[in-house]
């Protein structure tokens, strides 16, 4: 069960959109619609943004997408704000060893 | 509004066992359709799912930590547990509970997540 490939960092000034992207295989997220991210700032716990791949849990601003190609899913976080820095963890449901989690991106905003 | 809460030792010594535990309040660990795991993170490192239990009592644990883990449930007190045995350094991380929503019997996301405590494992 290896880890979920993302980028270490991206940065983006406000106001820009940027993407981070999450790489699996044919067994966890190119099979299944069950890729979820994680925002977590310093010191806290993480907090669900996107689930099934594009849905967002009631109170997660639109500026955050979701989307899923082949075995890559991304992340997407449009008009970038101060409060968006943070690092970004994807997850995958990966059949018989369930669950599988990415490595994780700090995301800088210039 | 659910809410998780970890407790248990911070300090554990090397070949131990590290002991935690999860309550849950403002709604019941017996409710259908979640599951409730245990996820941990080194310092300065990544997310790593341990285990969870099912609402049913069904476990599934992490095949590189499988051998050292049990997760079990507490109904009676709306709790659930982790317990790791053999632990070394490499074991030192922040340990959170979360639950786990399910659909059609898979894992689909946490959604609730506990505030984390900090395990130290040293002499």
């Amino acid at each position: 069960q290896s880890a979920l490939t993302q980028p270490a960092s991206v940065s983006g000034s406000p106001g820009q959109s940027i993407t981070i992207s999450c790489t699996g295989t044919s067994s966890d997220v190119g099979s299944y619609n069950l890729v979820s991210w994680y925002q977590q700032h310093p010191g806290k716990a993480p907090k669900l943004m996107i689930y099934e791949g594009s849905k967002r849990p009631s109170g997660v601003s639109n500026r955050f997408s979701g989307s899923k190609s082949g075995n890559t899913a991304s992340l997407t976080i449009s008009g970038l704000q101060a409060e968006d820095e943070a690092d970004y963890y994807c997850c995958s449901y990966a059949g018989s060893s369930p669950v599988v989690f990415g490595g994780g991106t700090k995301l800088t905003v210039l | 509004q659910l809410q998780l809460q970890e407790s248990g030792s911070g300090l554990v010594k090397p070949s131990q066992t590290l002991s935690l535990t999860c309550a849950v309040s403002g709604g019941s660990i017996s409710s259908g359709g979640y599951s409730w795991s245990w996820i941990r993170q080194p310092p300065g490192k990544g997310l790593e799912w341990i285990g969870y239990i099912y609402h049913s009592g069904s476990t599934y644990y992490n095949p590189s930590l499988k051998s050292r883990v049990t997760i079990s449930v507490d109904r009676s007190k709306n709790q659930f547990s982790l317990k790791l045995s053999s632990v070394t350094a490499a074991d030192t991380a922040v340990y959170y509970c979360a639950r786990g929503s399910m659909v059609q019997g898979v894992l689909d996301a946490f959604d609730i997540w506990g505030q984390g405590t900090m395990v130290t494992v040293s002499s």
